[in-house]
């Protein structure tokens, strides 16, 4: 079965730092683009980040431009995203996401289950 | 960025009518060299991760039902349940993948009258 499963999640300070997982199963993973994508509290899906499957490009919300850092090492089958000066709107249910560029033109066909992410003092 | 714009914000449909959902994106999302227009649909239901429902405006993804259907072009786009059934209480997000960054609309919340 191909999966997804992050973890990471948890609270942390303004101004902190969190670094959280994607753990890849059952597909080559690194053949495959993947995405971080967010969701708020009340709010709807907000796209994050973007890695190319051997890493070489990455590209990244304005609203997290400077402050996260996407990577993958494909040896672990392993998405990452370094979060830092965290800030409350940054507050999140954050996804990881497949990208399936060949068949389906770039559409994020498989999704894991979700990290929170809570920035509160 | 391309702006994409969804109506209604929420819609309350009786149970096996029809549910319409309409997605506007602020330019062209057409792919050329496929003559397909990149946008696809999400079902998101609470304590679920989102599920891709349709991509390439119409195709429907291994395992969706067909009463699930999207159409469209250029710019205005349309998922269609044809029978609501009670498990499709949720929010749908319609989503370009033309152009970095990818953006999605602002969902549409569809619940049983």
């Amino acid at each position: 079965e191909e999966q997804l499963v992050e973890s990471g999640g948890g609270l942390v300070q303004p101004g902190g730092s969190l670094r959280l997982s994607c753990v890849a199963s059952g597909f080559t993973f690194s053949t495959y683009a993947m995405h971080w994508v967010r969701q708020a509290p009340g709010k709807g899906l907000e796209f994050v980040s973007t890695i190319s499957s051997n890493g070489g490009s990455t590209y990244y919300a304005n609203s997290v431009k400077g402050r996260f850092t996407i990577s993958r090492d494909n040896s672990k089958n392993t998405l990452y995203l370094q979060m830092g000066s965290l800030r409350p709107e940054d507050m999140a249910v954050y996804y990881c996401a497949r990208d399936e560029v060949a068949a389906k033109g770039g559409a994020f066909d498989i999704w894991g289950q979700g990290t929170e992410v809570v920035v509160s003092s | 960025d391309i702006v994409m714009t969804q109506s209604p914000d929420s819609l309350a449909v009786s149970l096996g009518e029809r549910a319409t959902i309409n997605c506007k994106s602020s330019q062209s999302v057409l792919y050329n060299s496929k003559s397909k227009n990149s946008l696809a649909w999400y079902q998101l239901k609470p304590r679920q991760p989102p599920r891709l429902l349709i991509y390439w405006t119409s195709t429907r993804e291994s395992g969706v039902p067909d009463r699930f259907s999207g159409s469209g072009s250029g710019t205005d786009f349309t998922l269609t349940i044809s029978s609501l059934q009670a498990e499709d209480v949720a929010v749908y997000y319609c989503q370009q993948y033309y152009s970095t960054p990818w953006t999605f609309g602002q969902g549409t919340k569809v619940e049983i009258k």
